[in-house]
């Protein structure tokens, strides 16, 4: 059974800084690219990063380039989004997903982050 | 603005039908796999549809997805009180390099 489970999340103040991790089990983790997708309270989705299968290729929405770097450590299965210059706009749930194809089939259970002062 | 657009909400009585349209561009819909996910209410979403129409292992047939062009359509038939949530539909976009996904729309029964 996939398992992407998040942490990480948390209150912090604008301007500061968090990393998120997700631990990810039950599928071959070097198969398939991993991403961020974000969704702020009472609002839809929003994409927010991926990264290739060895860390090679990454994108960025606008809104969090030279903020947010995801990376990924293929030995310990998990994937990581760090977090500088937060606003109060990045509040929200961010959940890890898994990419196969050019669908997201797998989900975690998300993780909230709370840009507050 | 979302670069997709899909309609906020739809509504139908139990066991009618609905539609959900998902409206892109060339460097979107037109040009890639187009992805259904439902979101219920406090929980992760939830993949429904794949590379345009392909349903997933363990939804059922009341759901069919479509694309033409630059546009994508799910169907829902057989409308249950468990289709209700916020569905959205979602794809790469080729010229921003991102995954887009679009506003959603909220599936009411009546």
């Amino acid at each position: 059974e996939v398992q992407l489970v998040e942490s990480g999340g948390g209150l912090v103040q604008p301007g500061g800084s968090l990393t998120l991790s997700c631990a990810a089990s039950g599928f071959t983790f070097t198969n398939h690219w991993m991403a961020w997708v974000r969704q702020g309270p009472g609002k839809g989705l929003e994409w927010v990063a991926n990264i290739n299968q060895y860390g090679g290729e990454k994108y960025y929405v606008d809104s969090v380039k030279g903020r947010f770097t995801i990376s990924r450590d293929n030995a310990k299965n998990s994937v990581f989004l760090q977090m500088s210059g937060l606003r109060a706009e990045d509040t929200a749930v961010y959940y890890c997903v898994r990419a196969s194809g050019s669908c997201y089939p797998s989900w975690g259970q998300g993780t909230l982050v709370t840009v507050s002062s | 603005q979302s670069v997709l657009t899909q309609p906020p909400s739809v509504s139908a009585a139990p066991g009618q039908k609905v539609t959900i349209s998902c409206s892109g561009s060339s460097s979107n819909i037109g040009n890639n796999f187009v992805c259904w996910y439902r979101q219920l209410p406090g929980t992760a979403p939830k993949l429904l549809i794949s590379d345009n129409n392909q349903r997933q292992s363990g939804i059922p047939d009341r759901f069919s997805g479509s694309k033409s062009g630059t546009s994508a359509t799910l169907g829902i038939t057989g409308l249950q009180t468990g289709d209700e949530g916020d569905y959205y539909c979602g794809t790469w976009d080729n010229n921003l390099s991102i995954y887009v996904f679009g506003p959603g729309t909220k599936v009411t029964v009546l």
